[in-house]
């Protein structure tokens, strides 16, 4: 099964308001990432949160990391109609050769 | 500065046929990694290759889908005799390793869209 499973599967919001989805994963990490892509496109990394940090921000993001609960989520502030699109979370985990396990992903429609 | 480029963008082939997929990585990249996206699947981890070497084929079925990333040239991920089930979005990506951060980022590419007939 995927290492990383985000919830909701999809989440409708109106514009302006603050989305949050959440990933849960099963094994230790080195650090955890979550990715945007926009529909027929590639993914587009967002930001990442290393397993000793337990919050990061980056402009309207911002990403918790709880190693204890094995979970992560991501808020995303004052959303616009530009930020529909889906969402992933990805774990690292530790050791060399390492490969990137992605979730299923969050569809985010934000309604203008 | 080109990203990561894959080519073909779309790509028709029939039952039995051959398909051939591109990856040129990111400048400065060593790292190559093909992903298979089914609708509401997710992205599928495939396979894991520095220049000339696999280090990870563990998500590559058996028979028919081989991967290469020869010394010079583009990654190729190959899957001969195709059937309508391999028809899916094939997504690269590559990275320059963990490093001293110790963070494996990824770049991907817009993927290549496979459809089996």
């Amino acid at each position: 099964s995927q290492q990383g499973e985000e919830d909701p599967q999809a989440l409708s919001i109106q514009e302006g308001e603050n989305a949050t989805m959440n990933c849960s994963y099963k094994t230790s990490i080195n650090n955890l990432q979550w990715y945007r892509q926009n529909s027929g496109r590639g993914l587009v990394h967002l930001i990442l949160i290393r397993s000793n940090e337990r919050e990061k921000h980056s402009g309207r993001l911002r990403v918790t990391l709880d190693t204890s609960k094995k979970s992560s989520s991501l808020l995303i502030t004052a959303s616009r109609a530009a930020d529909t699109a889906s969402y992933f979370c990805a774990t690292d985990p530790t050791g060399a050769n390492s490969k990137l396990t992605f979730g299923k992903g969050i569809t985010l429609s934000v309604r203008p | 500065n080109a990203g990561v480029m894959q080519n073909p963008r779309h790509l028709v082939r029939r039952r039995g046929q051959e398909a051939r997929l591109r990856c040129s990585p990111m400048k400065g990249h060593s790292h190559v990694y093909w992903y298979r996206q089914l609708p509401e699947e997710g992205l599928k981890f495939m396979v894991y290759l520095q220049k000339e070497n696999i280090i990870d084929e563990s998500g590559m079925p058996k028979e028919r889908f081989s991967a290469e990333f020869p010394k010079e040239g583009p990654s190729i991920l190959r899957i001969q005799q195709v059937v309508r089930g391999d028809s899916a979005a094939y997504f690269c990506a590559s990275s320059r390793g963990q490093g001293s951060s110790g963070a494996n980022v990824l770049t991907f590419g817009a993927g290549s869209r496979l459809t089996v007939l």
